[in-house]
């Protein structure tokens, strides 16, 4: 098992790329959720998923989209990378109602 | 809204030292509580749990327990160690939903 991972460990991008932060399972975890860390914010949740085929937002969506087309993968879109997200990105996932198992974590800086 | 509030930190300690770390929560209905733990450079483990009042969550020799009447989960340990040294979050989650409301978290920093 190798648990929740997540592609790049790092990356820079400029102001106004895209791209896209991978996030892996392997346990069959119906809920997956991404979230940032900033310092002295703590983590907030960005979106989440239940199932595949069902997204919605958490507590500060804007600037990022997600999609779950399988109940393995969960991948987190920057449209148009702005230097407020700048941040490190946890994915995690769990069996509905049980604890939740985190990712090692992208760190993303834009210039 | 639910929200969780954890001592700021950093807190710093000799190794062998009593570590007490606050966390209080606001929240309705009745949450299941948390503290994670975050090693440097890496993501978050669950350090312990608890899911209802007056439960005790315990795990290498962390101890925290549910407290409804004063809404707050602090965490305790009775002799820290050089390798505790990490972030510690406090989080919520609230009865049927499996968003986690996290406190800002708080760093330890022990010393030989």
């Amino acid at each position: 098992n190798a648990g929740v991972t997540q592609t790049p460990k790092f990356q820079v991008l400029k102001t106004g790329q895209s791209m896209t932060l991978q996030c892996a399972q392997d346990m069959n975890h119906e809920y997956m959720s991404w979230y940032r860390q900033d310092p002295g914010m703590g983590l907030r949740l960005i979106h989440y998923s239940v199932g595949a085929g069902i997204t919605d937002q958490g507590e500060v969506p804007n600037g990022y989209n997600v999609s779950r087309s399988t109940t393995e993968d969960f991948p987190l879109r920057l449209l148009s990378a702005a230097p407020s997200q700048t941040s490190v990105y946890f994915c995690a996932s769990s069996r509905l109602g049980d604890e939740q198992f985190f990712g090692p974590g992208t760190r993303l800086t834009v210039l | 809204g639910d929200s969780v509030t954890q001592m700021e930190g950093p807190v710093t300690l000799s190794e062998e030292a009593f570590l007490t770390i606050n966390c209080t929560y606001t929240a309705t209905g009745y949450p299941s509580l948390f503290w994670y733990v975050q090693y440097p450079g890496e993501g978050l483990q669950l350090l312990l749990k608890a899911t209802k009042a007056d439960d005790k969550g315990s795990n290498k020799g962390f101890e925290a327990t549910y407290r409804k009447e004063t809404t707050s989960f602090h965490l305790e340990k009775g002799s820290v160690q050089v390798s505790d040294s990490a972030v510690y979050f406090c989080a919520l989650m609230n009865t049927g939903f499996q968003k986690l409301v996290f406190g800002t978290g708080t760093r330890l920093l022990v010393s030989p």
